[in-house]
């Protein structure tokens, strides 16, 4: 079976700053894991995804995520925060035919 | 590609009523999946579709739930005898499953269900 956990609900920073929310996740099988983001009354829209090619994963707006399997994590990051980067985000992992999303982290973006 | 269409994009009801959404996939996607997503918390699996077969379905989906896919392309939704706790938001995706196991899911932009 497969999960995921996000540490941390409520992630706050500054413009500017460095981006970071953790996914960590439990797979039996090789995992493939994505990001997803979230806005407002809105449905879910791919960031990016690892599926076992390099361990350093590039997405859309600037993310990007590190699949590390010894500390089964999978964390997304941004090296400098835009007031447009104020969203949900979740993390997920696929299993076979089934696709297990984390609780959510949601982004705030302060002036 | 047009997207994954869901319809409506709001539905209040009071409890008791019957409910029915729709989604529309990507037109070439062959599976398609339905989850719930209440407020603070991810998506939750429902069930999904393979073509016309439903192929798995969550513990979650009570015997008021029932979803179809009649053709293999649009599927429906019906929650019979709402309830209160059936408020949240009912998110369609779609994928085109085949050789290759990395695709991801495209979403809808959800169906937000509260009833009253």
């Amino acid at each position: 079976a497969q999960s995921v956990t996000q540490l941390g609900s409520h992630v706050s920073v500054s413009e500017g700053a460095l981006v970071l929310l953790r996914c960590n996740y439990s797979s039996s099988v090789p995992p493939y894991l994505f990001w997803y983001v979230q806005y407002p009354n809105q449905g879910l829209q791919l960031l990016l995804k690892y599926t076992s090619a390099a361990t350093l994963v590039k997405g859309i707006n600037g993310f990007e995520a590190e699949f590390k399997k010894s500390e089964t994590s999978f964390h997304l990051t941004k090296p400098s925060a835009h007031m447009s980067d104020a969203a949900e985000y979740f993390c997920a992992v696929r299993g076979g035919q089934n696709f297990v999303f984390g609780p959510g982290t949601r982004l705030s973006v302060l002036p | 590609d047009t997207g994954v269409s869901q319809d409506p994009r709001h539905k209040i009801t009071k409890r008791g009523q019957n409910v029915t959404f729709r989604c529309d996939p990507i037109s070439e996607h062959n599976r398609l999946y339905w989850y719930r997503q209440t407020l603070g918390q991810g998506p939750e699996f429902l069930t999904y579709f393979q073509n016309e077969a439903q192929l798995e379905k969550s513990r979650l989906l009570s015997d008021r739930f029932s979803a179809e896919r009649p053709k293999g392309s649009f599927s429906t939704l019906e929650i019979q005898r709402t309830e209160q706790g059936d408020s949240a938001m009912y998110l369609c995706a779609s994928i085109l499953a085949g050789a290759s196991n990395t695709g991801e899911l495209f979403f809808g932009e959800g169906s937000r269900l509260t009833v009253l």
